[in-house]
């Protein structure tokens, strides 16, 4: 039961650098999103898509861009990595339906560092 | 715009010894109150969903129950496996996404 996967699971950059976060979800779920995690300050939702092409800015999108290409696929992109952007990235994936409304699945986390 | 308060931050408990933890929200129009768990290094893990006051979810020695300003979530009898961060969270105004609070980190010592 893979669920979502999101890789890598660690990272490094230095301040300037650009890198993508790929998550991956065989669940067939509609909905997907990106958000943050930072000591003190809670999960922050970053980016969502609610389909394939579709993608909409969350509470803290600047600096992070995002593409839906494909159903199962969210990718989060950092163009120019700041040391503001150290963080934990999760991705979440959400069946469309009125049981399944706002049940969320998680993958393991991204931990990026900028120095 | 709507807000999850959570309480404590931290709590530890002995094996054994009961507590709650406490949730609470202001939101206009309550569209669900969501936990989860988060243990170390891993994603948040769904628990339960409450829709209206006075409903209650139970999972082994978990109870969640809700009124209409808060969540509680009991914890009969923990045992040392129950140490993790515990999550609320209600729906974003669009409907889609959550607004977390900011947990309630839980260690159960034996």
């Amino acid at each position: 039961n893979a669920g979502v996967t999101q890789t890598p699971k660690f990272r490094v950059l230095k301040t300037g650098q650009s890198m993508t976060l790929l998550c991956a979800q065989d669940m067939n779920h509609e909905y997907m999103y990106w958000y943050r995690q930072d000591p003190g300050m809670g999960l922050r939702l970053i980016h969502y898509s609610v389909g394939e092409g579709t993608t909409a800015k969350g509470e803290v999108p600047d600096g992070y861009n995002v593409s839906r290409l494909k159903k199962q696929n969210f990718l989060l992109g950092l163009e120019s990595a700041a040391p503001s952007q150290t963080s934990v990235y999760f991705c979440a994936s959400e069946a469309v339906g009125n049981t399944a409304k706002n049940i969320q699945y998680f993958g393991a986390g991204t931990r990026l560092s900028v120095l | 715009e709507d807000q999850v308060t959570q309480s404590p931050e931290a709590l530890r408990l002995q094996e054994g010894e009961s507590s709650s933890l406490n949730c609470s929200y202001t939101v206009s129009g309550l569209r669900g109150l969501f936990w989860y768990r988060q243990d170390p290094g891993k994603g948040p893990e769904f628990l339960f969903t409450l829709y209206s006051a006075g409903e209650e979810k139970e999972k082994e020695r978990l109870k969640a129950t809700l009124t209409k300003k808060e969540s509680f979530l009991h914890i009969t009898a923990p045992k040392p496996e129950d140490s993790a961060t515990y999550l609320c969270a209600v729906p974003r105004g669009a409907g889609y996404a959550l607004n977390f609070g900011k947990g309630t980190s839980l260690l159960v010592t034996p």
